[in-house]
C-alpha cells in the first residue's frame, strides 16, 4: 500500500525558533492534511491542502502541497511551549475515496 | 470542534473476553472510522462506515467487527480480546476528506 515518510521523527528546539517538517511519498496524493496530537487526546486538524502548489497558513503555521503531489511541508514560526505535541501528515490517495494514509508523526519538544 | 464522544475512555479486560467500544457523533457526518494507534505504527484503519449499515474493512480488521445501526453511533467489537489488541482506539468522522477525531479509548488486555 501507499506509505508516507514523515521526517524528522522527533525534534527538540528552543522557544522562538522556527520549525520545519515534511512528508514524502512515492505515490501521488489528491489532498494533504496536517494534524496535531497532544498527550491523551485525539489528533486535531490544523491545515488542509487541496491543490498542487497550494500554500496555506493558519496563524503561525504554514503548509504547502508539493508541486509533484508527492510531498507536503509544515512550518511553524516562532515556536512557543504549547506547540509541543506530535504532528501527523495525512494524504488522500484517490479522489474516489475519503480514506487517509497517515505518516508516523514528528514529535516536537520546545525548550523554554 | 466536531461533536464526537467515545466510551469508555479507559478499559482493562482479560484475554478472551468480548469488548465493545462506542463512538457517538452529533454532527450528522456520513462517514465514520475506527483506528488504532500504536508506537511505531502510527494510526491504522480498522474498519469504516459510509452510511447506516454500510461498512468495510480497513488495513487491520482481523479480530474486529463493527456495526452502525444509526447515523450517530459506530460500534467496534473485539470478539475475543487478545494482548495484541492492547492499544489506543480512535474514532473519526467526516463528511468529505477532512476527518475529525474523538478523544480516544485506551484499552488494555491482560
Amino acid at each position: 500500500g501507499q506509505q508516507l515518510n514523515q521526517s524528522p521523527q522527533s525534534m527538540f528546539i528552543q522557544e522562538g525558533e522556527d520549525v520545519s517538517m515534511n512528508c514524502t511519498s512515492s505515490s501521488i496524493f489528491n489532498t494533504w492534511l496536517w494534524y496535531k496530537q497532544e498527550p491523551g487526546e485525539g489528533p486535531v486538524l490544523l491545515i488542509a491542502l487541496y491543490k498542487a502548489g497550494e500554500l496555506t497558513s493558519n496563524g503561525r503555521l504554514t503548509a504547502q502541497f508539493g508541486i509533484t503531489r508527492k510531498d507536503s511541508f509544515l512550518n511553524i514560526s516562532a515556536s512557543i511551549p504549547s506547540d509541543v505535541g506530535i504532528y501527523f501528515c495525512a494524504g488522500q490517495p484517490g479522489a474516489g475515496s475519503y480514506q487517509l494514509t497517515f505518516g508516523k508523526g514528528t514529535k516536537l519538544s520546545v525548550i523554554p | 470542534d466536531a461533536g464526537i464522544t467515545q466510551s469508555p475512555r479507559h478499559k482493562v479486560t482479560e484475554t478472551g473476553t468480548p469488548v465493545t467500544l462506542r463512538c457517538h457523533q452529533t454532527e450528522n457526518h456520513r462517514y465514520m472510522y475506527w483506528y488504532r494507534q500504536d508506537p511505531g505504527h502510527g494510526l491504522r484503519l480498522i474498519h469504516y462506515s459510509y452510511g447506516v449499515k454500510d461498512t468495510d474493512k480497513g488495513e487491520v480488521s482481523d479480530g474486529y467487527s463493527v456495526s452502525r445501526s444509526k447515523t450517530e453511533d459506530f460500534l467496534l467489537t473485539l470478539e475475543s480480546a487478545t494482548s495484541s489488541q492492547t492499544s489506543v482506539y480512535f474514532c473519526a468522522i467526516s463528511e468529505r476528506v477532512e476527518q475529525y477525531f474523538g478523544p480516544g479509548t485506551r484499552l488494555t488486555v491482560t
